[in-house]
């Protein structure tokens, strides 16, 4: 069955370094989202990408963030300067087409990023 | 805010039990969906219901949807051990967007 791939699975890194999440989403998929869940906590939106540009973004979506689909294969999300708070769950998604109802979304496995 | 809502926050059950949550949301939808969420992993998808359907099954899943009273529901039969698992709604907003309830935490004890 095709499945969403993330890597790394974990991701140490200093406050104030970059990082580069990768996400190979399932390959006839058109739809790519990136989401986050801190602890424990909800599973919150951060930007939704179709056709080589963002199609919606959240507030969390600041300009410490950017996505990229470098190859037609895969997506990624950097994160510029990291701070304590971006420490979370990162979950890269992809659809055919949500709003449709045709099918749903196939998520990763995730990115567990810790800033220190 | 158009996030969903889930309620109970927790659930605790015996195996054999059916465990039931509910979802409510705020903005009109295309469709509704549930997600489970095993302990640090991925999202896995459950069912999808669309704004036209009163109910729709899946094994030992039933989902339920009321649009007058933008609310959803999520009965699990015969609940067994690995069934424990956070559950979360999700809904649109947006053009391309999921939105996430608050989850459900369901513990199913042998």
């Amino acid at each position: 069955e095709p499945e969403v791939t993330q890597t790394p699975s974990h991701q140490v890194t200093q406050m104030g370094q970059e990082v580069i999440l990768r996400c190979v989403p399932i390959s006839n998929h058109l739809y790519f989202y990136w989401y986050r869940q801190i602890l424990g906590q909800k599973v919150e939106f951060l930007v939704s990408f179709y056709n080589n540009e963002i199609s919606e973004k959240s507030e969390i979506f600041d300009d410490q963030f950017s996505v990229e689909r470098p190859d037609g294969s895969n997506f990624t999300l950097k994160i510029r300067s990291t701070k304590l708070e971006d420490s979370a769950m990162y979950f890269c998604a992809s659809s055919e087409a949500l709003r449709t109802g045709r099918t749903e979304a196939f998520f990763g496995q995730g990115t567990r990023l810790t800033v220190v | 805010s158009q996030q969903g809502e889930e309620d109970p926050q927790a659930l605790s059950i015996q195996e054999g039990e059916n465990a039931t949550m509910n979802c409510s949301y705020k903005t009109s939808i295309n469709n509704l969906q549930w997600y489970r969420q095993n302990s640090g992993r991925g999202l896995v998808h459950l069912i999808l219901i669309r704004s036209n359907e009163r109910e729709k099954h899946s094994g030992r899943l039933r989902v339920t949807l009321d649009t007058s009273k933008k609310s959803s529901s999520l009965l699990i039969t015969a609940s067994r051990a690995a069934d424990t698992a956070s559950y979360f709604c999700a809904t649109f907003s947006g053009f391309q967007k999921l939105v996430f309830g608050t989850g459900t935490r369901l513990l199913v004890s042998p």
